[in-house]
């Protein structure tokens, strides 16, 4: 069964670094998301992405984040200069069509520690 | 707004036990509405969805749900537990959107005792 992949598992970083973390979505799928889940706390949504570019984002998604389809297949998501609260599992979703009866799969995440 | 709430965060099950996670949502319209599980070092996976019809759904690995629209509740439940069923499950209502974003709950530990 096709899967969402995601690299690395996890990640960590000094605070103030670049971090990219990637996704591979489900190949015919259309939609793409990142949500994050801080330990302990709610799965967030944080951005949905469709025709290549951004069609909504949350006030958690602010302009230290950019996300990016670059080749197809890739969807990543940047933090330009992490800060101790971006400390948080990452996942990344994807859907293959319009509507909410269509399945959002989601990728197993990546942990990123911010030291 | 649209919102969420599993008001357990922890629940501990007999093993071979019944089992049922609560959830209520908060939503203006027919909401649509998931229950997703995330076992340790797994991402989310999808027990079942609820659009429209029959308000019992069933789901994978012998889960279903019940959608009550006059207690605005959607509860998970599960006959006989099993101690792979120890994991975190959320509950999430999808936002009629441009992102036909999900919007989770805090989600309910679940124990299995041996």
């Amino acid at each position: 069964e096709p899967e969402v992949t995601q690299t690395p598992s996890h990640q960590v970083t000094q605070m103030g670094q670049e971090v990219i973390l990637r996704c591979v979505p489900i190949s015919n799928h259309l939609y793409f998301y990142w949500y994050r889940q801080i330990l302990g706390q709610k799965v967030e949504f944080l951005v949905s992405f469709y025709n290549n570019e951004i069609s909504e984002k949350s006030e958690i998604f602010d302009d230290q984040f950019s996300v990016e389809r670059p080749d197809g297949s890739n969807f990543t998501l940047k933090i330009r200069s992490t800060k101790l609260e971006d400390s948080a599992m990452y996942f990344c979703a994807s859907r293959r069509q319009e509507g909410l009866s269509d399945t959002q799969y989601f990728g197993p995440g990546t942990r990123l520690t911010v030291l | 707004a649209q919102s969420v709430t599993q008001p357990d965060i922890h629940i501990t099950v007999s093993e071979g036990a019944s089992l049922e996670l609560r959830c209520n949502y908060s939503y203006g319209a027919t909401p649509y509405l998931f229950w997703y599980v995330q076992s340790p070092g797994q991402g989310l996976q999808l027990l079942l969805k609820y659009f429209s019809g029959d308000t019992l759904v069933q789901g994978i690995k012998g889960f279903e749900a019940e959608f009550k629209r006059s207690q605005s509740s959607f509860n998970l439940r599960k006959p006989s537990v099993h101690w792979s069923d120890a994991a975190e499950y959320f509950c999430a209502v999808g936002a009629r959107d441009s992102s036909y974003k999900l919007i989770f709950g805090s989600g309910t530990r679940l124990l299995v005792r041996p």
